[in-house]
């Protein structure tokens, strides 16, 4: 069970859009709809920004979207700001009560 | 508002076993709507999902740990604890405990996570 991958770090400066991606395969990503989202500043526990691939929690800025393509999913932040500088880390449904975490991505906000 | 803590030591001999607790709070750990989870994340490292359980006892393990970790459920006291046998410096880590959407297993509600250091 290998950790669905995502690019190390990505960055922008305010104002503008990044995109994360995370690939994993027809086992995972591909197979299911289940695809969901998690920032994480330093020494704080993850927070959920995305579920069911495009959905977002009530609270969640909608400068934050979901989508997915094949076996490839992807996190956009449009609109950057200084806050949203954190790890952000994929997840998939893989079988019955099981998930598999991204490796993590250091979003920089120039 | 549901919260959910981690207890435990936060200091365990290499060869020993780790021991946590997840306390839930403004929810039911019975509920049949979500399973519970312990998630760890080495310093420096990304997250790593050791195990589920849901509240009929079912349990489900990563493979690369099955054969050392042990998931169970304290229902009357709407606890979930985590046991790590035969620890070593690769099992540093703060470990967290979050709560499963079932249908569609997204993690909506997490503990704030302990740092437990395996060490002599």
């Amino acid at each position: 069970q290998s950790a669905l991958t995502q690019p190390r770090s990505v960055s922008g400066s305010p104002g503008q859009s990044v995109t994360i991606s995370c690939t994993g395969t027809s086992s995972d990503v591909g197979g299911y709809n289940y695809v969901s989202w998690y920032q994480q500043h330093p020494g704080k526990a993850p927070k959920l920004m995305i579920y069911d691939v495009t959905k977002r929690p009530s609270g969640v800025p909608d400068r934050f979207s979901g989508s997915k393509s094949g076996n490839t999913a992807s996190l956009t932040v449009s609109g950057l700001q200084a806050e949203d500088e954190a790890d952000y880390y994929c997840c998939s449904y893989v079988a019955d009560y099981t998930v598999i975490f991204g490796g993590g991505t250091k979003l920089t906000v120039l | 508002q549901l919260q959910l803590q981690e207890s435990g030591p936060g200091l365990v001999k290499p060869s020993e076993t780790l021991s946590l607790t997840c306390s839930v709070s403004g929810g039911s750990i019975s509920s049949s709507n979500y399973y519970w989870a312990w998630i760890r994340q080495p310093p420096g490292k990304g997250l790593e999902w050791i195990g589920s359980l849901y509240y009929s006892g079912s349990t489900y393990y990563n493979p690369s740990l099955k054969s050392r970790v042990t998931i169970s459920l304290r229902t009357s006291e709407n606890q979930f604890s985590l046991k790590v046998s035969y620890v070593t410096a690769a099992d540093t880590a703060v470990y967290f405990c979050a709560r499963v959407f079932k249908a569609t297993d997204y993690l909506d509600y997490w503990g704030q996570g302990t740092l437990v250091t395996v060490s002599s």
